[in-house]
């Protein structure tokens, strides 16, 4: 099984709606991104969390919310939804011990708003 | 500010062929760099990475040498083969940034040709 999941894979969605994209993880780590993938930007943070208390804003956070239910799953939520955010979501963890450099990536949500 | 750029592609070789991918990187201080990989509709997986200056990462044939001279990370293969063709990102942690995140390139898809 996949350490890093999310669902749903695929989104199809119309302007002004609500969506969530959830993440979930069973290698235990602390920390969880959410990052956006557009083509010829490579990917951009959106928000972080440190721990279920702990939430800050990436480089990329307006029109985007996210919640830290427990520690192994973290929601990115778009209120009102618009066309400009279509783009490939990803998740991802990172351990603060001796791998913190590494991120451990989920395989994407690709989200389409018409 | 940081940043990464690294050639576009996308890159065509024939099966056998030498790989270079360029890659140079702006940071304050002295960053971690890395090579992920992602396979056609899969997340991002780390391939390898490297600490500080002069230090080689290496993985799967792959390697790539940390030159703060010339602020550089270029990743390498001798010998590559389809399985390889995937999108390739340099992506950077600036050890300064409590949020940890990665800055990455904009990609470079590879394409490898029996």
């Amino acid at each position: 099984d996949a350490d890093v999941t999310q669902t749903p894979r695929n989104r199809i969605t119309k302007t002004g709606k609500r969506i969530m994209l959830e993440c979930s993880q069973t290698k235990g780590h602390d920390r969880m991104y959410w990052y956006r993938q557009d083509p010829g930007l490579g990917l951009r943070l959106i928000y972080y969390s440190f721990d279920v208390k702990d939430i800050n804003k990436g480089e990329i956070s307006d029109g985007y919310s996210v919640s830290r239910q427990a520690q192994a799953k973290f929601s990115l939520s778009l209120e009102s939804a618009i066309p400009n955010q279509t783009a490939l979501y990803f998740c991802a963890t990172s351990d603060p011990g001796t791998s913190r450099d590494t991120q451990y990536f989920g395989p994407g949500t690709r989200l389409t708003v018409l | 500010g940081n940043s990464v750029t690294q050639m576009e592609g996308p890159v065509t070789l024939s099966e056998e062929a030498f790989l270079t991918i360029n890659c140079t990187y702006t940071a304050t201080g002295y960053p971690s760099l890395f090579w992920y990989v992602q396979y056609p509709g899969e997340g991002l997986q780390l391939l390898l990475k490297a600490t500080k200056a002069d230090d080689k990462g290496s993985n799967k044939g792959f390697e790539a040498t940390y030159r703060k001279e010339t602020t550089s990370f270029h990743l390498e293969k001798g010998s590559v083969q389809v399985s390889d063709s995937a999108v390739y990102f340099c992506a950077l942690r600036n050890p300064m940034d409590s949020s940890y995140k990665l800055i990455f390139g904009s990609g470079t898809r590879l394409l490898v040709r029996p």
